[in-house]
């Protein structure tokens, strides 16, 4: 079955701290990942697709088939980069676009 | 481009009534998902339209049912509501695999 999994519900780090955001998935076939992120008030969001390798308000993410594993990282935290953060899974097949979401993991940067 | 957009923004009904939320997609964009977002869980895919057809449909029951038109706005019903189905409603539009999402309808059965 595809799953994917968040395991931490909140994670609270100082300003200029790393930042580690955990995601696994469980997926038979070739994976495509993404994280989506959601500041307050705001709607749901694109933050980052594995397949374009790029880095966003600097973080980074990458797909570890061995592990099945997405990690969101950045190496100095800023305190806007609090919120929801959401790992999702899609189908690589028929590019139908269905989205497996986590349950996501609220960041909090402290001052 | 307004990007995504919903209509209602907040909807409450009581049991047994049905509901009709409404999504307009961005510009552009053809194909047309919904989910549902309980409070603290992430989006659960209902399903989606692409060419005025149902093309995927996640585990929901029959009381949940849509539709897509030609301009490819969408619509999602759920008849016989239960309170379970309080949720935030997300619409979601895509051309390319990349899907952007409406701010959604809060629904609250009551």
């Amino acid at each position: 079955a595809q799953r994917v999994t968040q395991p931490e519900k909140l994670l609270s780090v100082f300003k200029g701290a790393p930042v580690e955001l955990k995601c696994n998935y469980s997926y038979s076939g070739s994976p495509e990942l993404f994280w989506y992120v959601q500041y307050s008030r705001q709607r749901l969001q694109l933050l980052l697709r594995h397949i374009s390798r790029e880095s966003i308000k600097g973080f980074t993410a990458d797909l570890n088939k061995g592990e099945t594993s997405f990690h969101l990282k950045k190496p100095f935290a800023q305190e806007e980069d609090s919120a929801m953060y959401y790992c999702a899974l899609g189908s690589d097949s028929s590019n139908t676009g269905k989205l497996i979401f986590g349950q996501g993991t609220t960041l909090q940067v402290k001052p | 481009d307004a990007g995504v957009t919903q209509s209602p923004t907040h909807l409450i009904k009581t049991r047994g009534q049905q509901v009709t939320l409404r999504c307009s997609p961005k510009s552009g964009h053809d194909t047309v998902s919904w989910y549902q977002q309980a409070l603290g869980q992430g989006p659960q895919f209902i399903f989606q339209y692409y060419e005025e057809e149902e093309r995927q449909r996640g585990n929901f029951p029959d009381r949940f049912s849509g539709h897509q038109f030609p301009n490819y706005s969408s619509e999602l019903n759920v008849n016989a509501l239960l309170l379970g189905d309080s949720a935030l409603y997300l619409c979601a539009s895509s051309f390319s695999n990349i899907q952007y999402f409406g701010a959604g309808t809060r629904l609250s059965v009551l």
